[in-house]
């Protein structure tokens, strides 16, 4: 079982259509990463959610922490061909070091 | 900066082999972590190096599986013997204060195939 389970596991949409990413857990997380992975490269961090029911915007990409501190989301506006690629979330319980992945959703957006 | 350098990028060997990879890390970062990645898995840790010292080795498979860093400029994954279910990619990371309070740098893997 996943620390942290992703969903959708695939989104496939066309360029402009706008696309959300979910990231739950039953784990309280002191704070929670996104990354992107393009095929042939390692993970890139994204951003770093660490309040509860924070916001956090990267040009048209919305990242939102639950007031909880159990989930986060990922929302693209307008999705671009070059926002494909697998989005990972990750987080580590408590102040472990140790940073647990989700399965990743792989996002394709087609022109 | 050069980033996180992994090498080989790819790697195929068959069953019984040994295989090392190697990494290194940026310049001045103290931590580093080897992750394998697999689509059924996903990414797991197998090791965490502080300060060029093992801290958790928790998440390495089994006794074919070793890690060592000599210095804080790079670090080397070992398997032996090597087996079909280790094929997967094998991600070097570093930070410069451990994953929680920096973000991770991912070098661009190694692709291990074993026949």
């Amino acid at each position: 079982t996943q620390l942290l389970e992703q969903s959708p596991q695939f989104l496939s949409i066309q360029e402009g259509e706008n696309l959300t990413v979910y990231c739950n857990s039953s784990s309280v997380f002191s704070s929670l990463q996104w990354y992107r992975q393009e095929p042939g490269e390692g993970p890139v961090l994204l951003v770093t959610v660490v309040t509860g029911g924070e916001v956090k915007k990267l040009k048209r990409l919305t990242f939102q922490f639950g007031d909880a501190r159990k989930d986060s989301s990922l929302h693209i506006t307008a999705a671009q061909p070059g926002d494909t690629g697998l989005y990972l979330c990750a987080g580590a319980p408590g102040n472990d070091y140790k940073l647990s992945f989700g399965a990743g959703t792989t996002v394709t957006v087609r022109a | 900066d050069a980033g996180v350098i992994q090498s080989p990028r790819h790697e195929v060997t068959e069953m019984g082999q040994e295989v090392t990879l190697r990494c290194k890390p940026i310049s001045g970062h103290n931590s580093l972590f080897w992750y394998r990645q697999t689509m059924m898995r996903g990414l797991e840790l197998l090791i965490y190096f502080n300060n060029n010292v093992p801290i958790d080795d928790s998440g390495m498979p089994e006794d074919r599986f070793s890690a060592k860093m000599p210095n804080a400029s790079f670090s080397t994954l070992k398997i032996q013997p090597s087996e079909p279910r280790d094929s997967a990619v094998y991600f070097c990371a570093s930070s410069s204060q451990g994953a929680l309070n920096s973000p991770l740098h991912f070098g661009n893997g190694t692709r291990l195939t074993v026949t």
